[in-house]
């Protein structure tokens, strides 16, 4: 399974974007790249995935590289309750939760 | 909005009991997961289970543990010796597309095991 390398901590103001990185140099053609947070307490909540193309769903918007060797989450307005732990997951036949990105909102 | 429930959300247990944990995926769901996270560590793999059989397991899943459905509506974690390195948190999750790469996993809100 490729490995993903995220930044530990990002901070964000409130109502701003955030553009959460990962980086996947090793990832195969037929992998997924999806990305979940966990929310203190709480299991693990899908946020997005994709395979090549930008992705937009109501929660966030998926920027793929062109080399797919990275990607970026983006989420268009911070709110407090986006303060979570960001997991970039690239599959292969198991999901693989690396420590993630945990993004602290500033009010 | 349908989700994935998990009972009990707090076991506590000796070491070397047998502890069975409990789990109710969405209920058209055709996939099934089981994860743990040890406090303060990652989210970490241990099994899925699809058409009443594993699929797929991690090098932690190991003897001592086995999954089962049980029902049309169950699915269960047993461990049967517990360790007091067992003591973590578990997840249910379920998905309903085929494989995982194309689907999105829904997670349950976990049981806290912790081993005396």
């Amino acid at each position: 399974d490729a490995k993903t390398t995220q930044p530990n901590s990002m901070e964000s103001n409130e109502e701003e974007p955030v553009h959460l990185p990962c980086n996947h140099s090793t990832i195969s053609g037929t992998d997924y790249i999806h990305w979940y947070r966990q929310l203190p307490s709480q299991g693990p909540e899908y946020v997005i995935h994709g395979l090549t193309s930008n992705v937009n769903n109501r929660m966030a918007s998926l920027a793929i590289a062109e080399d797919r060797k990275s990607s970026t989450l983006i989420l268009h307005r911070a709110t407090l309750r986006d303060a979570a732990v960001y997991y970039c997951i690239v599959t292969g036949n198991q999901f693989y939760f690396g420590t993630g990105t945990s993004l602290t909102v500033i009010p | 909005e349908p989700e994935v429930t998990q009972t009990p959300s707090h076991q506590v247990t000796q070491m070397g009991q047998e502890v069975i944990l409990r789990c109710v995926p969405i209920s058209n769901h055709l996939y099934f997961y089981w994860y743990r996270q040890i406090l303060g560590q990652k989210v970490e793999f241990l099994v899925s289970f699809y058409n009443n059989e594993i699929s797929e397991k991690s090098e932690i899943f190991d003897d001592q543990f086995s999954v089962e459905r049980p029902d049309g509506s169950n699915f269960t974690l047993k461990i049967r010796s517990t360790k007091l390195e067992d003591s973590a948190m578990y997840f249910c999750a379920s998905s309903d597309l085929a494989g995982i790469n194309y689907n999105e996993q829904f997670f349950g809100p976990g049981t806290r095991l912790t081993v005396l």
